[in-house]
């Protein structure tokens, strides 16, 4: 147990369908994060928020759209994805955004049909 | 940014050996971890650790700052230390933790 939390933990998903997928930190930490882990690919950083606000996209498609309503909530809406972005998608929070330990929950496996 | 080696790429162990793992990275480092991967996908930090040495029970870590490196020890591995083992630091960035591409690990009983 991280601290972290996310839900599904699975998710089968059609090309036009819309999800969400949801992530709780119960650390009390200042910073929220959004990785995706593809097939023989390292983590790659998706978003950052910064006490609710959003302080990096890095160059992630729209049709991910991350919304932070508190500094304990994330949520990254999927709207018409592609066979591509089926990974395993990775929350994490840390105290500090610009550094500090990063404690990571176990992820959604999303596979877009 | 930073760029991040990891070696060995993969290591098979016998239950009750020790292993090193290495972590080399291009820039200064100022945020380092090591994390583990389970088989189910979850990564469990295993250590903070931007220069010197720790300890966690079996596992232990050094860093190098000056030489860029970073160093995981495990001692008398058990089946369950298997999965990947990563390595990550922000380099001079200010939110983005890059990973190595990790080290798989498997111990076999």
């Amino acid at each position: 147990e991280t601290g972290v939390t996310q839900t599904p933990r699975h998710l089968v998903m059609g090309m036009t369908n819309k999800k969400s997928l949801k992530c709780e930190q119960h650390l009390g930490h200042n910073a929220m994060y959004w990785y995706k882990q593809s097939a023989k690919k390292p983590l790659e950083l998706m978003f950052v928020y910064s006490l609710e606000e959003r302080v990096e996209n890095n160059s992630v498609p729209s049709r991910f759209s991350p919304e932070c309503p508190n500094s304990s909530h994330l949520f990254l809406h999927l709207h018409t994805l592609q066979p591509e972005d089926s990974a395993l998608y990775l929350c994490a929070s840390s105290r500090d955004p610009q550094g500090g330990r990063k404690f990571f929950g176990p992820g959604t496996r999303l596979t877009v049909l | 940014g930073i760029q991040v080696e990891q070696s060995p790429p993969d290591l098979i162990l016998q239950e009750g050996a020790n292993s090193t793992l290495r972590c080399n990275f291009s820039d200064s480092v100022n945020n380092l971890q090591w994390f583990h991967q389970n088989p189910w996908g979850q990564l469990i930090n295993l250590f903070y650790i931007p220069s010197g040495t720790k300890q966690n029970g079996r596992l232990s870590a050094t860093t190098v700052a000056t030489e860029r490196y970073s160093l995981l020890y495990i001692s008398s591995s058990q089946t369950t230390d298997s999965g990947v083992y990563f390595c990550a630091d922000s380099g001079g960035s200010n939110y983005k933790l890059t990973f190595g591409k990790g080290t798989l690990l498997t111990v076999n009983p």
